[in-house]
């Protein structure tokens, strides 16, 4: 079946440093979305990516597509301690509501 | 609009009980899917219902089962629970089948023991 790995894990990084998660696919996509769980929350849509190569960006959030629609990349600039959280990435792959989800990266961003 | 809301939050159960969960999408939207997050296995699809048909549905045992009603409010229901099934269960509505966003309830936290 389908899998999608995110990397890292985990990041432990100091306020106002960049961070970036990875997500890869083993298949090409139809589009890849982006979720944000707070802890003890549940996930928050984020942004949904739909062509090869797109590039979009959120105040300091940019999401990135790969041109092989395999891969995509989220990067945080600057963090702040509200971007504490487990980022996931969900790979559709031409069905919206059965997504794939990512393993997650869990961003801890300390003072 | 209100959102996404669960019932029960929190539930203990005994293995080989059973249990349901429910779900109530935000108005409007027809489509509920339900996931299980776990620590070790982390988010999977469990199944998708629209305007009361089961659309999709992931890889679980036959002991994972749904429903939708009328009103496009849903239950999940496990049969003889496993000791494994402990986890938390998140349901997520849309408008309909051509909106991708989903917007996730704040889950119910299955205990089994």
């Amino acid at each position: 079946g389908q899998q999608v790995m995110q990397i890292p894990q985990y990041q432990h990084v100091q306020e106002g440093e960049d961070f970036t998660t990875y997500c890869n696919s083993s298949t090409t996509l139809s589009n890849i979305q982006w979720y944000k769980q707070r802890p003890g929350g549940h996930p928050v849509f984020l942004i949904q990516l739909v062509k090869s190569g797109e590039v979009k960006k959120q105040k300091r959030l940019t999401f990135q597509f790969g041109e092989a629609k395999k891969n995509s990349s989220l990067h945080i600039t600057a963090t702040q301690t509200t971007d504490v959280g487990t980022y996931f990435c969900a790979a559709d792959t031409g069905t919206a509501s059965k997504l794939t989800f990512g393993t997650g990266t869990r961003l801890q961003v300390t003072l | 609009k209100a959102g996404v809301t669960q019932t029960p939050r929190y539930l203990i159960k005994t293995r080989g009980q059973q249990v349901t969960l429910s779900c109530s999408p935000i108005s409007g939207h027809r489509s509920v899917s339900w996931y299980q997050q776990t620590p070790g296995q982390g988010l999977q699809f469990l199944f998708e219902y629209f305007s009361e048909t089961q659309r999709n549905k992931g890889n679980f045992p036959g002991r994972f089962s749904g429903r939708q009603f009328s009103n496009s409010r849903s239950e999940m229901n496990v049969s003889t629970l496993e000791l494994g099934d402990s986890a938390l269960y998140l349901c997520a509505s849309r408008a309909g089948q051509s909106s991708y966003e989903q917007y996730f309830g704040p889950g119910t936290r299955l205990t089994v023991t």
